[in-house]
């Protein structure tokens, strides 16, 4: 079974630019989540999506953050402008059910914003 | 890999002995306890969980134990090799909702 895909691994950007992070699930999940790590810290959930409808996006910056997962499947997480506390890594995981302990994660997107 | 972390409480462990992983919790009102394994460059791995009525659960290697009079839980590897140096990290899953909440992580070192 194929893992939580993510794309690209590394991004570097200078600050008030664009950036748009990938995510493919694992097949059949129809729960996503896309985190953010900070370096030295555990993850922090940004936004929950159940199919194609979000869940949980109460901690999504969202005058800077967006997200969609048009299809119910794969996703996609942008950040415009970027700001330099936005370095971090960028988390992707998916489960078959929403509220599942088990969550698998992708090998996430690290940013660097200069 | 890269780093998960610079300034994470770090646990030295001898290849084969025993390591006691610790984490304190703050919301009572969590209904499961989860322990994740995160590697070098990669997302973290779900390892165990708890549910707040028990007191332990074992797993392969792997025991959990949860005193909730002091809102405290830990997680104990056996016979620790090579492979489970990690950041590991406790997360509360609440009764209501879906949401899980990463504490934050301790790096064990396993010394050949």
């Amino acid at each position: 079974e194929a893992g939580v895909a993510q794309s690209p691994r590394y991004k570097i950007i200078e600050k008030r630019q664009s950036v748009a992070f990938w995510c493919n699930p694992i097949s059949g999940h129809a729960t996503l989540y896309w985190y953010q790590q900070i370096l030295g810290q555990g993850p922090k959930l940004l936004i929950q999506f159940q199919n194609n409808g979000v869940v949980d996006d109460s901690q999504l910056p969202k005058d800077r953050f967006s997200a969609e997962r048009l299809k119910g499947v794969d996703s996609t997480l942008k950040i415009q402008p970027a700001k330099l506390e936005d370095s971090a890594v960028y988390l992707c995981a998916s489960s078959k059910l929403a509220g599942e302990r088990e969550q698998f994660f992708g090998p996430g997107t690290r940013l660097t914003v200069l | 890999g890269e780093s998960v972390g610079l300034h994470l409480p770090t646990l030295s462990v001898q290849e084969g002995d025993n390591s006691i992983i610790n984490c304190a919790y703050s919301n009572s009102a969590s209904d499961y306890f989860i322990w994740y394994k995160q590697e070098s460059g990669k997302g973290p791995q779900f390892i165990i969980d708890i549910r707040s009525n028990m007191d332990k659960r074992q797993g392969q290697r792997v025991t959990v134990l949860l005193n909730k009079t002091v809102k405290h839980l830990s997680l104990q590897i056996a016979a620790t090799q090579p492979g489970d140096s990690a950041v590991y990290f406790c997360a509360e899953k609440k009764a209501a909702g879906n949401k899980l909440t990463f504490g934050g992580g301790t790096r064990v070192l396993v010394k050949p």
